[in-house]
């Protein structure tokens, strides 16, 4: 057990829709990292939060979006789902930007009807 | 653009011999590697790191060599066990960027033979 939560597991839906993914990190952990995985891909960054400001992007989609709050959880916006938004996508922690490794949760698996 | 690449997608190995699993790069700027072991359904698990600085870390049976000239890195695993069957990812981090964002590696999928 990682200690990084993320909720669902699983999530079914259909084109044109929006979902929300959910991550807590590990406790005492400040910034929290998001990747999608693709079928046979390796993992991609999407984007960094660090104690609630953004800190980078990656090849994150202008329909993605998201946010850490204040009890440092983050959650990933996803709208106007498209057939090729179906992967894994996965949250990491770590306690600072500059402190490895990042620990990962199991990660929600999306897939677009 | 694939920065870090695993060109063997599997590799098959009996118990008890070594398992050597391969990942090159090609962003000199790479400074810290990791490898992260994945079983289905689950997240990656972090395995072992090494710095550039170094060029091997050992942590019981896995061991990690880093050529930074050939811009190539290795995983050992001594002896191999059925439970080290899983997916293994190599990644890289720049820390000059400020974000400490992993790149990842395709992943070579493990079989341990008993």
């Amino acid at each position: 057990d990682s200690g990084v939560t993320q909720t669902p597991k699983h999530l079914i839906t259909a084109t044109g829709q929006r979902v929300t993914l959910r991550c807590s990190p590990r406790s005492g952990d400040l910034s929290v990292y998001w990747y999608q995985q693709s079928l046979d891909q390796g993992l991609q960054f999407l984007i960094q939060y660090y104690n609630g400001e953004e800190r980078a992007k990656g090849n994150i989609l202008e329909r993605f979006s998201a946010q850490q709050f204040p009890d440092l959880h983050s959650e990933l916006n996803l709208s106007s789902l498209e057939l090729g938004d179906s992967a894994l996508y996965f949250c990491a922690s770590s306690p600072a930007p500059g402190v490895q490794p990042q620990h990962f949760g199991d990660g929600t698996r999306l897939s677009i009807l | 653009d694939q920065q870090v690449k695993q060109n063997s997608p599997s590799l098959s190995v009996q118990e008890g011999r070594i398992s050597i699993l391969n990942c090159d790069y090609t962003n000199s700027m790479f400074d810290y590697f990791l490898w992260y072991k994945k079983y289905p359904a689950e997240g990656p698990t972090f395995l072992i790191s090494i710095s550039s600085i170094k060029d091997k870390n050992e942590d019981g049976r896995f061991t990690v060599f880093l050529n930074k000239s050939a811009k190539h890195l290795s995983l050992h695993i001594v002896p191999s066990q059925p439970g080290d069957s899983a997916v293994y990812f190599c990644a890289a981090s720049l820390s000059g960027a400020g974000s400490y964002q992993l790149t990842f590696g395709k992943g070579t999928k493990l079989s341990v033979i008993p």
